[in-house]
């Protein structure tokens, strides 16, 4: 059965940072792209990164491009997310999400359950 | 960027009718690269079409997609009180990959 569980969600003043985790079982995690997806409170869903299978390239929506890294451990079966200098407008519910392609795998076949990211003074 | 419009925001209906949902893209999107997801309050999205027209695993054949280019469209044949939801469409022909606003369908 695949599973993505997210963790490292909480609250954080603007400015500060989080790192998000999404450790991933019950299917190859090297051979597949991942992606985060992001979805503000009452709002609809919002692509944030993707990261091809191999981790060798990494594409950012541009109101992150800067200011997030996406990056994995094939080692570890395991998705992370770098968020530096996080605004209000990044609080959010973020999903990471299983690709059915290597490279990109734009479409998204598992979801894990989400993580909460509250940024507020 | 590729801009996914969809109508109409809310849909009320009862269970057993029928929902049409539309999703239309600013520019083309082929056949191959638009999906639908459905997604329950508190709950992750869960896909449920894909290719336009492609039912994912474990979907019931209640729900039927079809389109290509820019204007696509998903039938749910006879509403089950479980298909109450939010639906969603993406497009990932062309990065950034883009969600449509989503349309509601709720009970009547």
């Amino acid at each position: 059965e695949v599973q993505l569980l997210e963790s490292g969600g909480g609250s954080v003043q603007p400015g500060g940072s989080l790192r998000l985790s999404c450790a991933a079982s019950g299917f190859t995690f090297s051979s597949y792209a991942m992606t985060w997806v992001r979805q503000a409170p009452g709002q609809g869903l919002e692509w944030v990164s993707l990261i091809s299978h191999s981790g060798e390239n990494t594409y950012y929506a541009d109101f992150v491009k800067g200011r997030f890294t996406i990056s994995r451990d094939n080692s570890r079966d395991t998705l992370y997310l770098q968020m530096n200098n996080l605004s209000a407008e990044d609080t959010a519910v973020y999903y990471c999400a299983k690709g059915t392609g290597g490279n990109y795998g734009g479409r998204f076949d598992y979801w894990g359950q989400g993580t909460l990211v509250t940024v507020s003074s | 960027e590729i801009v996914l419009t969809q109508s109409p925001g809310t849909l009320s209906l009862s269970p057993g009718e029928r929902a049409t949902l539309s999703c239309r893209a600013s520019q083309s999107v082929g056949s191959d690269y638009l999906a639908w997801y459905q997604q329950k309050p508190g709950q992750a999205p869960r896909l449920l079409i894909y290719g336009a027209s492609s039912r994912a695993t474990g979907i019931p054949d209640r729900f039927s997609g079809s389109g290509s280019g820019t204007d696509f469209t998903v039938t749910i044949s006879r509403l089950e009180p479980e298909d109450f939801a939010v639906y969603y469409c993406q497009q990932h022909v062309d990065l950034p990959w883009t969600f449509g606003q989503g349309t509601k369908v709720e009970i009547k």
